[in-house]
């Protein structure tokens, strides 16, 4: 597709489960990030990945948040032991990473709206 | 670490009149600045950015923004607002520091409607 896609859109989840949401960037686009956009907090970003690495993790706010990236496209973010406070929509975006310019335009995806019970 | 305040969560307006929505971040670095909007149903959309030179940035839709660094400010403005402007208004910064792909810090957005 042409622009950023994301699943599940919705997902509705018992606190203490589990939770993966995926992430697919525009094509050839090297770099990825996820935020979190909670009710009254904004949008706060978790992680940013170049290529299959991860260079900033520090937004990722316990140790039950991880990620991954594979082949230098798809990623997931997975949430472990769910919280009712893991509640948010879940936005990815992509850019096409360093390239000598100051800056590459982040564009994103439409979010997954993560309920947990 | 750095932050972003947004001074308006909510903002009503009459069709015509101007806009100015406030945007405020604490580095004392080099910033890039952004202004991001997200209309009803939509993904969020870069709106205008600065880098560096002219502190005064126009983006899409008749919009722009004046970066005042003694201010640390970057302030939204729109002479004469539409109602198909109703949307939620993000801003945000990001440190620079060479590279060309970091996480950006976002205010908590100023959710602006437009009154036909």
């Amino acid at each position: 597709g042409a622009g950023v896609s994301q699943s599940p859109s919705n997902k509705v989840t018992e606190k203490g489960k589990d939770v993966e949401l995926r992430c697919d960037p525009i094509s050839g686009h090297t770099a990825l990030y996820w935020y979190r956009q909670s009710l009254g907090q904004g949008l706060e970003f978790l992680i940013y990945f170049q290529g299959n690495s991860a260079p900033d993790k520090s937004g990722l706010p316990s140790d039950r948040f991880s990620a991954e990236r594979t082949g230098g496209s798809v990623s997931t973010l997975t949430i472990q032991r769910t919280q009712q406070e893991d509640s948010a929509v879940y936005l990815c975006a992509s850019s096409q990473g360093t390239s000598g310019r100051p800056y590459n335009e982040q564009f994103f995806g439409p979010g997954t709206r993560l309920t947990v019970l | 670490a750095q932050s972003v305040s947004q001074h308006n969560h909510h903002v009503i307006l009459s069709e015509a009149a101007s806009l100015e929505l406030g945007c405020n971040y604490s580095y004392g670095g080099t910033v890039n600045l952004f202004w991001y909007v997200q209309y009803p149903g939509q993904h969020l959309q870069l709106l205008l950015k600065y880098f560096s030179g002219d502190p005064l940035v126009k983006g899409i839709k008749g919009f722009e923004a004046e970066f005042i660094k003694s201010k640390f400010s970057f302030n939204l403005r729109k002479p004469s607002v539409q109602w198909s402007d109703t949307a939620e208004y993000f801003c945000a910064v990001r440190e620079y520091s060479g590279g060309g792909a970091d996480g950006l810090t976002f205010g908590k957005g100023t959710h602006l409607i437009i009154q036909p």
